[in-house]
């Protein structure tokens, strides 16, 4: 099946502080990915929609200026959590969806543990 | 409100007992349906899915999901589980792009 990769596995930074998480999707080319959230313990929340060559879009309640989203390639995506506080702690999964239509299939990421002290 | 229902929260069950998980789902139009599996330590793997067609569909390691139409369902079942099969299960539904989960099902297999 199609492969997704996320770097890095886990991260720890100091609040205040930026992080860039990556997601390459590895065998097929991707026009949309996406980023989700994901706590313990619960489902995935998906926070923005990220389209190659143009704006992500976002779910309602998830700060475009503190979750900045680049997909400048058909295979990379990143999310950039800027000025990290203590509640952005959580695990964040990327998806890039495989198809167009009926036929479409979303591949994820193994996630990204990130720990903001 | 669009939404997606994982009946049970946590499963127990031996090895070699039979394994059915709900999941309903409220959606208006056409949908695309999916179980995904998370592994402890792993990330989300694709079990099946569903598009069309045959309303029963065969996913991997002997994994099987009945697609109702009129009852807005689409429920897992394996035949016989294996202590591998220790995972959280994820149903899905595909609408306008958007992939919305359900709470997930915490499976337990004891040998």
């Amino acid at each position: 099946g199609a492969v997704v990769s996320q770097h890095p596995s886990r991260v720890i930074c100091k609040s205040g502080t930026s992080v860039k998480i990556e997601c390459r999707s590895l065998d097929f080319q991707a026009t949309t990915m996406f980023w989700y959230r994901q706590f313990p313990k619960q489902s995935l929340m998906l926070m923005a929609t990220s389209n190659e060559g143009s704006k992500a879009t976002y779910e309602q309640g998830v700060e475009k200026d503190k979750f900045l989203i680049n997909h400048a390639s058909l295979t990379l995506s990143t999310l950039t959590v800027t000025s990290a506080h203590p509640e952005d702690s959580s695990f964040y999964i990327c998806s890039a969806r495989e198809g167009t239509g009926v036929g479409e299939t979303q591949y994820f990421g193994p996630g990204t543990r990130l720990l903001v002290l | 409100a669009q939404s997606v229902s994982q009946h049970n929260h946590h499963v127990i069950l031996s090895e070699a007992a039979s394994l059915e998980l709900g999941c309903n789902y409220s959606y208006g139009g056409t949908v695309n349906l999916f179980w995904y599996v998370q592994y402890p330590g792993q990330h989300l793997q694709l079990l099946l899915k569903y598009f069309s067609g045959d309303p029963l569909v065969k996913g991997i390691k002997g994994f099987e999901a009945e697609f109702i139409k009129s009852k807005f369902s689409f429920n897992l079942r394996k035949p016989s589980v294996q202590w591998s099969d220790t995972a959280e299960y994820f149903c899905a539904v595909a609408s306008w792009g958007k992939l919305q989960f359900g709470a997930g099902t915490q499976v337990v297999v004891t040998p």
